[in-house]
Protein backbone atom coordinates (compact mmCIF):
# COMPACT_ATOMS: atom_id res chain seq x y z
CA UNK A 1 0.00 0.00 0.00
CA UNK A 2 0.56 3.69 -0.07
CA UNK A 3 3.51 4.44 2.05
CA UNK A 4 2.49 8.11 2.54
CA UNK A 5 -0.66 8.92 1.92
CA UNK A 6 -2.36 12.08 1.17
CA UNK A 7 -5.93 13.19 1.52
CA UNK A 8 -8.22 14.55 -0.58
CA UNK A 9 -7.21 13.74 -3.83
CA UNK A 10 -8.39 16.93 -5.39
CA UNK A 11 -9.85 20.04 -3.21
CA UNK A 12 -12.02 23.34 -4.66
CA UNK A 13 -12.34 26.57 -2.14
CA UNK A 14 -13.69 29.61 -2.04
CA UNK A 15 -11.62 32.66 -1.77
CA UNK A 16 -11.31 33.64 1.56
CA UNK A 17 -12.31 30.30 3.05
CA UNK A 18 -9.91 27.94 4.73
CA UNK A 19 -9.09 24.55 4.52
CA UNK A 20 -6.66 21.65 5.59
CA UNK A 21 -4.67 18.87 3.97
CA UNK A 22 -3.57 15.42 5.75
CA UNK A 23 -0.85 12.68 4.95
CA UNK A 24 -1.12 9.39 6.32
CA UNK A 25 2.52 7.47 7.04
CA UNK A 26 2.77 3.95 7.19
CA UNK A 27 6.19 4.45 7.69
CA UNK A 28 7.95 5.66 10.84
CA UNK A 29 8.99 9.00 9.17
CA UNK A 30 11.34 10.93 11.35
CA UNK A 31 10.72 14.46 9.16
CA UNK A 32 7.73 15.67 6.88
CA UNK A 33 7.86 18.24 4.04
CA UNK A 34 5.07 19.93 2.19
CA UNK A 35 5.51 21.25 -1.53
CA UNK A 36 3.57 23.17 -3.60
CA UNK A 37 3.85 22.81 -7.31
CA UNK A 38 2.76 25.25 -9.80
CA UNK A 39 0.43 25.31 -12.25
CA UNK A 40 3.76 25.70 -14.18
CA UNK A 41 5.25 22.90 -12.88
CA UNK A 42 7.78 24.48 -10.59
CA UNK A 43 7.87 23.15 -7.06
CA UNK A 44 8.45 24.87 -3.75
CA UNK A 45 9.23 24.03 -0.43
CA UNK A 46 6.44 25.11 2.15
CA UNK A 47 7.69 23.46 5.30
CA UNK A 48 10.52 21.50 6.32
CA UNK A 49 9.22 19.72 10.09
CA UNK A 50 10.44 17.29 12.70
CA UNK A 51 7.38 16.69 14.90
CA UNK A 52 5.31 19.64 15.77
CA UNK A 53 3.91 23.08 14.45
CA UNK A 54 5.27 25.84 11.99
CA UNK A 55 3.28 28.98 10.59
CA UNK A 56 4.41 30.92 7.72
CA UNK A 57 1.65 33.70 7.23
CA UNK A 58 -1.76 32.11 5.99
CA UNK A 59 0.08 28.76 6.04
CA UNK A 60 0.27 26.47 9.24
CA UNK A 61 1.61 22.43 9.32
CA UNK A 62 1.81 20.67 12.15
CA UNK A 63 3.58 16.81 12.54
CA UNK A 64 2.57 14.22 14.61
CA UNK A 65 5.51 11.49 14.12
CA UNK A 66 3.50 9.37 17.25
CA UNK A 67 0.18 8.72 15.05
CA UNK A 68 1.47 9.09 11.87
CA UNK A 69 0.30 12.05 10.49
CA UNK A 70 0.81 15.22 8.85
CA UNK A 71 -1.29 18.49 8.50
CA UNK A 72 -1.23 21.51 6.17
CA UNK A 73 -3.73 24.30 7.19
CA UNK A 74 -4.80 26.59 4.71
CA UNK A 75 -6.29 30.42 6.28
CA UNK A 76 -7.92 32.72 3.97
CA UNK A 77 -7.10 31.22 0.67
CA UNK A 78 -6.15 33.01 -2.26
CA UNK A 79 -6.17 32.41 -6.12
CA UNK A 80 -2.32 32.15 -6.11
CA UNK A 81 -2.35 29.18 -3.86
CA UNK A 82 -3.71 26.94 -6.47
CA UNK A 83 -2.12 23.99 -7.59
CA UNK A 84 -0.77 20.15 -6.42
CA UNK A 85 0.19 19.96 -2.89
CA UNK A 86 2.74 17.50 -2.06
CA UNK A 87 3.87 15.81 1.26
CA UNK A 88 6.66 14.04 1.81
CA UNK A 89 8.26 11.97 4.16
CA UNK A 90 11.92 10.47 4.59
CA UNK A 91 11.88 6.84 4.43
CA UNK A 92 13.99 6.04 7.86
CA UNK A 93 16.27 8.20 10.29
CA UNK A 94 18.99 9.56 8.11
CA UNK A 95 17.43 7.93 5.36
CA UNK A 96 18.27 9.41 1.78
CA UNK A 97 15.23 8.66 0.17
CA UNK A 98 11.84 11.25 0.67
CA UNK A 99 8.52 9.64 0.11
CA UNK A 100 6.13 11.84 -1.78
CA UNK A 101 2.02 11.33 -1.31
CA UNK A 102 0.33 11.57 -4.57
CA UNK A 103 -0.78 15.02 -4.32
CA UNK A 104 -3.64 17.42 -3.48
CA UNK A 105 -4.57 19.24 -6.41
CA UNK A 106 -5.88 22.78 -5.00
CA UNK A 107 -8.12 25.03 -6.75
CA UNK A 108 -8.92 28.78 -5.69
CA UNK A 109 -11.96 29.75 -7.04
CA UNK A 110 -13.03 34.08 -7.23
CA UNK B 1 20.69 34.80 -9.37
CA UNK B 2 20.69 31.60 -7.14
CA UNK B 3 18.38 28.74 -7.93
CA UNK B 4 18.61 25.05 -9.48
CA UNK B 5 18.40 25.21 -13.50
CA UNK B 6 17.97 23.16 -16.25
CA UNK B 7 18.21 22.60 -19.08
CA UNK B 8 16.60 21.48 -21.86
CA UNK B 9 12.81 22.38 -20.56
CA UNK B 10 11.62 20.32 -22.90
CA UNK B 11 13.06 17.41 -24.96
CA UNK B 12 11.08 15.21 -27.45
CA UNK B 13 12.94 11.77 -29.06
CA UNK B 14 12.63 8.58 -30.53
CA UNK B 15 12.21 5.12 -28.93
CA UNK B 16 16.38 4.13 -29.06
CA UNK B 17 18.28 7.04 -28.81
CA UNK B 18 20.13 8.90 -26.14
CA UNK B 19 19.86 12.23 -24.34
CA UNK B 20 21.47 14.07 -22.08
CA UNK B 21 20.02 16.54 -19.25
CA UNK B 22 22.03 19.36 -17.49
CA UNK B 23 21.60 20.49 -14.03
CA UNK B 24 23.61 23.16 -12.48
CA UNK B 25 22.92 24.79 -8.54
CA UNK B 26 24.42 27.51 -7.63
CA UNK B 27 23.59 28.06 -4.16
CA UNK B 28 26.59 26.13 -3.06
CA UNK B 29 24.12 23.07 -1.89
CA UNK B 30 26.33 20.13 -1.21
CA UNK B 31 23.86 17.48 -2.08
CA UNK B 32 21.91 17.31 -5.38
CA UNK B 33 19.07 14.90 -6.43
CA UNK B 34 17.30 13.71 -9.96
CA UNK B 35 13.65 12.75 -9.31
CA UNK B 36 11.12 11.47 -11.80
CA UNK B 37 7.77 12.59 -12.06
CA UNK B 38 5.26 10.69 -13.79
CA UNK B 39 1.97 11.64 -16.09
CA UNK B 40 -0.14 10.90 -13.11
CA UNK B 41 2.66 13.43 -10.97
CA UNK B 42 4.24 10.62 -8.71
CA UNK B 43 7.29 11.96 -7.48
CA UNK B 44 10.32 9.43 -7.65
CA UNK B 45 13.60 9.90 -6.22
CA UNK B 46 16.38 8.52 -8.82
CA UNK B 47 19.40 9.54 -7.79
CA UNK B 48 21.73 11.39 -4.78
CA UNK B 49 24.90 12.31 -5.15
CA UNK B 50 26.73 14.32 -1.98
CA UNK B 51 30.61 14.07 -1.69
CA UNK B 52 31.41 12.28 -4.50
CA UNK B 53 29.16 9.58 -3.10
CA UNK B 54 26.68 8.52 -5.45
CA UNK B 55 23.41 6.42 -4.46
CA UNK B 56 21.14 4.94 -6.35
CA UNK B 57 17.66 3.83 -6.54
CA UNK B 58 17.62 0.22 -7.06
CA UNK B 59 14.15 0.53 -9.12
CA UNK B 60 15.94 3.16 -11.61
CA UNK B 61 16.85 1.05 -14.94
CA UNK B 62 20.12 0.72 -15.86
CA UNK B 63 19.77 2.84 -18.84
CA UNK B 64 19.50 5.87 -16.54
CA UNK B 65 23.38 7.26 -15.58
CA UNK B 66 23.63 10.61 -13.22
CA UNK B 67 27.02 12.17 -14.28
CA UNK B 68 28.63 14.66 -11.94
CA UNK B 69 31.84 17.14 -12.86
CA UNK B 70 31.65 18.94 -9.53
CA UNK B 71 29.36 19.73 -6.58
CA UNK B 72 27.75 22.61 -9.02
CA UNK B 73 26.29 19.97 -11.38
CA UNK B 74 25.13 16.66 -11.83
CA UNK B 75 23.74 15.56 -15.07
CA UNK B 76 21.33 12.85 -16.47
CA UNK B 77 21.92 10.67 -19.48
CA UNK B 78 19.77 8.03 -20.81
CA UNK B 79 21.41 5.37 -22.61
CA UNK B 80 18.89 4.19 -25.05
CA UNK B 81 15.25 5.48 -24.07
CA UNK B 82 12.25 3.95 -24.08
CA UNK B 83 8.49 5.21 -24.12
CA UNK B 84 7.80 4.15 -19.92
CA UNK B 85 10.47 7.41 -19.79
CA UNK B 86 8.63 9.44 -21.13
CA UNK B 87 8.17 12.03 -17.68
CA UNK B 88 9.00 15.09 -16.20
CA UNK B 89 12.69 14.62 -14.90
CA UNK B 90 13.46 17.17 -11.61
CA UNK B 91 17.04 18.05 -10.63
CA UNK B 92 16.93 19.30 -7.13
CA UNK B 93 19.55 20.67 -4.63
CA UNK B 94 20.07 20.66 -0.53
CA UNK B 95 22.31 22.05 1.74
CA UNK B 96 24.20 19.48 4.03
CA UNK B 97 23.27 16.23 4.46
CA UNK B 98 20.04 14.31 2.91
CA UNK B 99 17.04 15.88 1.94
CA UNK B 100 16.98 18.77 3.86
CA UNK B 101 14.28 21.18 2.56
CA UNK B 102 15.67 20.25 -1.50
CA UNK B 103 15.13 23.16 -3.89
CA UNK B 104 14.03 21.95 -7.40
CA UNK B 105 14.70 23.31 -11.04
CA UNK B 106 12.01 24.16 -13.40
CA UNK B 107 12.16 20.73 -15.02
CA UNK B 108 12.67 19.01 -18.31
CA UNK B 109 9.75 17.49 -20.15
CA UNK B 110 10.57 14.54 -22.25
CA UNK B 111 8.64 13.23 -24.68
CA UNK B 112 9.56 9.69 -26.46
CA UNK B 113 7.83 8.84 -29.39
Amino acid sequence: GDKVKQSPSALSLQEGTNSALRCNFSIAATTVQWFLQNPRGSLMNLFYLVPGTKENGRLKSAFDSKESYSTLHIRDAQLEDSGTYFCAADASSGSWQLIFGSGTQLTVMP
Amino acid sequence: ETAVFQTPNYHVTQVGNEVSFNCKQTLGHDTMYWYKQDSKKLLKIMFSYNNKQLIVNETVPRRFSPQSSDKAHLNLRIKSVEPEDSAVYLCASSPGTYNQAPLFGEGTRLSVL
